[in-house]
């Protein structure tokens, strides 16, 4: 069946360090893939998307790259900051789901000074 | 413009009672799904409503049910509680649009206790 796997966490790193999260999928057809954020004691926010293969979702210096050949979508950040320690969750929408979300367990990153 | 919102923030309750959660979704927006998402884990999609109606079901007992309203807001109802329904609980509502790009705008959620 669908599902999503993203590494475990938590994922600690200092400041303007390098980071990575990844995350696989499968799925029938060709599903949209997603990046969201829960900072602590909050909802989840969408940090970016990607709709078809070799998309590039991009946002707050964060970048995701849709790779059908290997369906993945890692998560990438070239200097993070300590406001960017949260709880990440990569997830996937099929076309046939209308709107129905499939998450992955979240890793959790956590940036000190 | 509001986003989505949901009442109360928190909940108490003790086995077996009875809870309604409450979800008003972004102006313009027909379809609200909810999720719960248990301590440490990803969310897990309960149901979905649109046009008044479930449209579609996870993997969740009939204990849970829920309504959408002509307004478009939603109640989660989750009977004979128990211990393992502690969980922060998400609405999230989107527009209607045939295909994948329903885009999910989530609230704040709420966060239930049972003891």
């Amino acid at each position: 069946g669908d599902s999503v796997t993203q590494m475990e966490g938590p994922v600690t790193l200092s400041e303007e360090a390098f980071l990575t999260i990844n995350c696989t999928y499968t799925a029938t057809g060709y599903p949209s893939l997603f990046w969201y954020v829960q900072y602590p004691g909050e909802g989840l926010q969408l940090l970016l998307k990607a709709t078809k293969a070799d998309d590039k979702g991009s946002n707050k210096g964060f970048e995701a790259t849709y790779r059908k050949e290997t369906t993945s979508f890692h998560l990438e950040k070239g200097s993070v900051q300590v406001s960017d320690s949260a709880v990440y969750f990569c997830a996937h929408m099929t076309t046939d789901s209308w709107g129905k979300l499939q998450f992955g367990a979240g890793t959790q990153v956590v940036v000190t000074p | 413009d509001a986003g989505v919102t949901q009442s109360p923030t928190h909940l108490i309750k003790t086995r077996g009672q009875q809870v309604t959660l409450r979800c008003s979704p972004k102006s313009g927006h027909d379809t609200v799904s909810w999720y719960q998402q248990a301590l440490g884990q990803g969310p897990q999609f309960i149901f979905q409503y649109y046009e008044e109606e479930e449209r579609q079901r996870g993997n969740f007992p009939d204990r849970f049910s829920g309504h959408q309203f002509p307004n478009y807001s939603s109640e989660l109802n989750v009977n004979a509680l128990l211990l393992g329904d502690s969980a922060l609980y998400l609405c999230a509502s989107s527009l209607e649009k045939r295909g994948y790009k329903n885009e999910q705008f989530f609230g704040p959620g709420t966060r239930l206790t049972v003891l």
